[in-house]
C-alpha cells in the first residue's frame, strides 16, 4: 500500500497567512493527488484534483503543486472561512489511501 | 444538481451486519464508478470500497483491512450503490460516506455504531 505522510498535522495562522501544508507519498504517485477541506460535522469538500487543478468554485487562494512523491497545498492569504482540517488523497493506485489530516487553528 | 444520500446506518452489535445504501440524483449514474469511504469518530479519513461502471464490468476494489467482510454493488437503474459489511467490529464503528468519481461529489454521511 502507498502511505500518505501528512504535514504538518497542527498548524496555527493567522488571516492573511500564507500557508502550506505537504503530502509525501511512500512511492510514486504521478500527480494523483487530491486536497480536501473538512469542516467539523461536514462532509469533505473537493479543492484540488491531479496535483493541480482547481475544483469549479473554490477560490484561486488555494492551489496546488508537487510531483513523484512530493505534494503541497498552498492558501496564499488565509480567510476566515478556511480554518478547517486539510487531508490528502492518492489514487494512483489501489487502495487509495488519504493523508492523517492538517488541522488549521486561528492564532 | 447532484445529490448524494446514504441511509440505513445504526447501532450494530459486535458480529453483526449492515447494509448501507446510496441514492443518487443529479448526474448520469451509469457514466460514474462510486466509493464509499468512512471516518471514525475524531479520525481521519479511510477510503473502503469501490465499484466501476459497466464499461469496466463492474469492478470492484476494498481496503484490505476490510476485505472478506465487505461487498459493494450498485442498481444502475435506480441510481444507487449499496455497501453490505458482516462480521462488524467496534473499530468499524464510523461515518461511512458514499462518493462519486474520484470524490468530486460526497454525500453527508451515514453513522454506524458498533456495540453491546
Amino acid at each position: 500500500d502507498i502511505q500518505m505522510t501528512q504535514s504538518p498535522s497542527f498548524l496555527s495562522a493567522s488571516v492573511g497567512d500564507r500557508v502550506t501544508i505537504n503530502c509525501k507519498a511512500s512511492q510514486n504517485i504521478n500527480k494523483y493527488l487530491n486536497w480536501y477541506q473538512q469542516k467539523l460535522g461536514e462532509a469533505p469538500k473537493r479543492l484540488i484534483y491531479n496535483t493541480n487543478n482547481l475544483q469549479t468554485g473554490i477560490p484561486s487562494r488555494f492551489s496546488g503543486s508537487g510531483s513523484g512523491t512530493d505534494y503541497t497545498l498552498t492558501i496564499s492569504s488565509l480567510q476566515p472561512e478556511d480554518f478547517a482540517t486539510y487531508f490528502c488523497l492518492q489514487h494512483n493506485s489501489f487502495p487509495w489511501t488519504f493523508g492523517g489530516g492538517t488541522k488549521l487553528e486561528l492564532k | 444538481e447532484v445529490q448524494i444520500l446514504e441511509t440505513g446506518g445504526g447501532l450494530v452489535k459486535p458480529g453483526g451486519s449492515l447494509r448501507l445504501s446510496c441514492a443518487t440524483s443529479g448526474f448520469n449514474f451509469n457514466d460514474y464508478f462510486m466509493n464509499w469511504v468512512r471516518q471514525a469518530p475524531g479520525k481521519g479519513l479511510e477510503w473502503v470500497a469501490q465499484i466501476r461502471n459497466k464499461n469496466y464490468n463492474y469492478a470492484t476494489y476494498y481496503a484490505e483491512s476490510l476485505e472478506g467482510r465487505v461487498t459493494i454493488s450498485r442498481d444502475d437503474s435506480k441510481s444507487s450503490v449499496y455497501l453490505q459489511v458482516s462480521s462488524l467490529r467496534a473499530e468499524d464503528t464510523a461515518i461511512y460516506y458514499c462518493t462519486r468519481g474520484v470524490t468530486t461529489y460526497w454525500g453527508q454521511g451515514v453513522m454506524v455504531t458498533v456495540s453491546s
